[in-house]
């Protein structure tokens, strides 16, 4: 099945400073999802981002399918962005299930 | 606002007792989505209705059972709690299965 890798596993932020997460997948896919986990559990929508560039205030990510990698960027960094960041696919031609990659860790201090 | 809504946020159940966790969501999407999550990991599917179709993972223990009643609804059913059970359960929703997920807040599981 497709193998979906996100990097760096843990990263550690002073606030105000940028970061960029990546994720890397094996195979073409349908869907490509972006989520944030706050420390209370719940997964929160970030982007929908199949291909292409999207912005969201300080967040914004960029998809390449053709190359099969997507980027999450997050400006000036707040202690609010802790959490677990993940990236979930849909592969083409597959079990049409979204499938996770093992998470960003997020640790912004003040 | 249009949601995905699980009762109760916490629940405590016995070894061996019954529980029921529930989701209902105001999205009126076909597909409803029943995750798994222990610490440090990422969420595990453990079974999917589209519509009134029911999907289950092959890995799924048959000690978790599904239903939906309508389109709003769906609970899980843990027929035997087991220590290994003790998780946070996601339920989520989409429009079909290339589409966005929305999930709710989850529900987290003790298991005493």
């Amino acid at each position: 099945g497709i193998q979906v890798e996100q990097s760096p596993p843990d990263l550690i932020l002073q606030e105000g400073a940028n970061s960029t997460l990546r994720c890397n997948f094996s195979d073409s896919v349908n869907n490509l999802q972006w989520f944030h986990q706050n420390p209370w559990g719940q997964l929160i929508n970030l982007f929908y981002i199949p291909s292409g560039t999207k912005q969201n205030g300080r967040l914004s990510a960029t998809t390449v399918a053709t190359e099969r990698y997507s980027l999450l960027y997050i400006s000036s960094s707040q202690t609010t962005d802790s959490g677990v960041y993940f990236c979930a696919v849909v592969p083409q031609g597959g079990s049409e299930k979204l499938v996770f990659g093992k998470g960003t860790k997020l640790t912004v201090n003040p | 606002d249009a949601m995905v809504i699980q009762n109760p946020r916490y629940q405590v159940t016995q070894f061996g007792k019954p529980v029921t966790l529930s989701c209902s969501q105001t999205l009126n999407h076909n597909v409803m989505y029943w995750y798994q999550q222990k610490s440090s990991q990422a969420p595990k599917l453990l079974f999917h209705y589209y519509d009134k179709d029911f999907n289950n993972e092959a890995d799924t223990p048959d000690n978790f059972q599904s239903r939906r009643p309508n389109t709003s609804f769906c609970f899980l059913d843990i027929r035997s709690p087991g220590l290994g059970d003790a998780a946070m359960y996601l339920c989520a929703t989409s429009r079909g299965a290339f589409y966005e997920q929305y999930f709710g807040p989850g529900t987290r599981l003790t298991v005493t």
